[in-house]
């Protein structure tokens, strides 16, 4: 059974950091790409970065990048969002995704919950 | 980048059959699509896959109440039987050089 842990949520100020951990079971963790997309309170799905499988490719949506860093460690099989100069505007609940294809997303993690706010 | 259009709601009884649109912007019209639901309080589950010729391939565990189709540039959700688990949010998804996400249609199970 294909499982994604997501970790490292939780409350930080305007200008802080925050960094996310997805732990991946039940799959060859190298050989997919992995992702993050998140949601709002009460909106919709925003894909926010995804990594290939070796980790030689990385995009990032337009609303974080520059401050915000995907990585990966396949002998851990765990991919790292690390979020910094956070946001009001980055309050969301925060979904690990794995990918047969870069973009193409065919598993989803419970979701991690990240507050900014003064 | 393509857009998709989702209407914001939808509702059928239950034990009927339903059909969600997902239309892709101009341009766009031979782009294949996903399809994720979110029930309430939960994370989204993938669906399935839809192709421009219409095929579609499912993940794992999906029933056979759910197929997808397409015609032009919309993508169809269809989904049979009405079980008021199914009431939720379906969101389609795509990608050129970055993924894109619909609004989303809240579907209600009357």
């Amino acid at each position: 059974e294909v499982l994604l842990l997501e970790s490292g949520g939780g409350l930080t100020q305007p200008g802080g950091s925050l960094r996310l951990s997805c732990v991946g079971s039940g799959f060859t963790f190298s050989s997919h790409a992995m992702g993050w997309v998140r949601q709002s309170p009460g909106r919709g799905l925003e894909w926010v970065s995804v990594k290939s499988p070796s980790g030689g490719l990385t995009k990032y949506a337009d609303s974080v990048k520059g401050r915000f860093t995907i990585s990966r460690d396949n002998s851990k099989n765990t991919v790292y969002l690390q979020m910094d100069s956070l946001r009001v505007e980055d309050t969301a609940v925060y979904y690990c995704v794995k990918g047969p294809t870069l973009f193409d997303f065919d598993y989803w993690g419970q979701g991690t919950l990240v507050s900014v706010s003064s | 980048q393509p857009v998709l259009t989702q209407s914001p709601s939808a509702s059928a009884s239950l034990g009927a059959s339903v059909n969600l649109t997902c239309t892709l912007s101009s341009g766009h019209s031979s782009y294949a699509i996903a399809w994720h639901q979110q029930q309430p309080e939960k994370g989204p589950r993938y669906l399935m896959q839809v192709h421009s010729d219409g095929s579609h391939i499912k993940g794992d565990g999906i029933p056979d109440r759910f197929s997808g189709s397409s015609s032009g540039a919309d993508r169809y959700l269809s989904i049979s039987s009405l079980q008021s688990e199914d009431e939720a949010d379906y969101y389609c998804q795509t990608w050129g050089t970055r993924a894109v996400f619909g609004g989303g249609t809240q579907l209600t199970v009357l």
